[in-house]
């Protein structure tokens, strides 16, 4: 099992709709999530992190924890042509010798067409 | 302020030749990544810097890579001989622990062609 996994994409939605990311994760001692946008031929760039149970808001932006069942999600509401880009889930370690390392997902591309 | 900057942007490289990527990150950060990203794939994890620790070199794919960072700043990634697997693009990236933040900020990355 991966240590960090995201739902196979890529992913389509109509210009306006609600896109949703998911993601799981192995390491149930994990404190800190975060979700990165890469837009073809540039670097990662963070969008969200979340700590505590439950849904966070910035924006057209939410992310939603679920520590018990391991899960984290991403929603992106009106969704526009320019959030097309891959999105990167991103879980840091909880402990041992590589502490505070962040590990990512593969990756879901999303394409909002018009 | 400042971000990750990194250097070269674009490096071409003949096969069988060393190559020393440079990585400079966020001022006192205190963790530093590098990944290796081929065209259309997801990040692969190279090797992961923090404080004083030992690196966690568990990510580098072979022992004709290594990376060092000195007076825990500046960091190179040196790949001996070449080949033209070694191909793509090399993203360094800075955290700070302090406090419980781990947000990562990358750098624009170094584009690496081995001919």
């Amino acid at each position: 099992q991966k240590e960090v996994e995201q739902n196979s994409g890529p992913l389509s939605v109509p210009e306006g709709a609600i896109a949703s990311l998911n993601c799981t994760y192995s390491d149930r001692g994990s404190q800190s999530f975060f979700w990165y946008r890469q837009y073809s031929g540039k670097s990662p760039e963070l969008i969200m992190f979340i700590y505590s149970n439950g849904d966070k808001e910035d924006g057209r932006f939410t992310a939603q924890l679920n520590k018990a069942s391991q899960y984290v999600s991403l929603l992106i509401r009106d969704s526009q042509p320019s959030d097309s880009a891959t999105y990167l889930c991103a879980v840091v370690n909880a402990g041992g010798t590589s502490y505070g390392k962040l590990t990512f997902g593969q990756g879901t591309i999303l394409t909002v067409h018009p | 302020g400042a971000g990750v900057s990194q250097s070269p942007s674009n490096k071409v490289t003949e096969k069988g030749k060393d190559v020393e990527l440079r990585c400079d990150p966020i001022s006192g950060h205190t963790a530093l990544y590098w990944y290796r990203q081929s065209l259309g794939q997801g990040l692969e994890f190279l090797i992961y810097f923090q404080g004083n620790s030992a690196p966690d070199k568990s990510g580098l794919p072979s022992d004709r890579f290594s990376a060092e960072r000195t007076g825990g700043s500046v960091s190179t990634l040196t790949i001996q001989r070449t080949q033209q697997e070694d191909s793509a693009v090399y993203l360094c990236a800075s955290s700070s622990i302090l406090g419980g933040s781990y947000e990562q900020y990358f750098g624009p990355g170094t584009r690496l062609t081995v001919t």
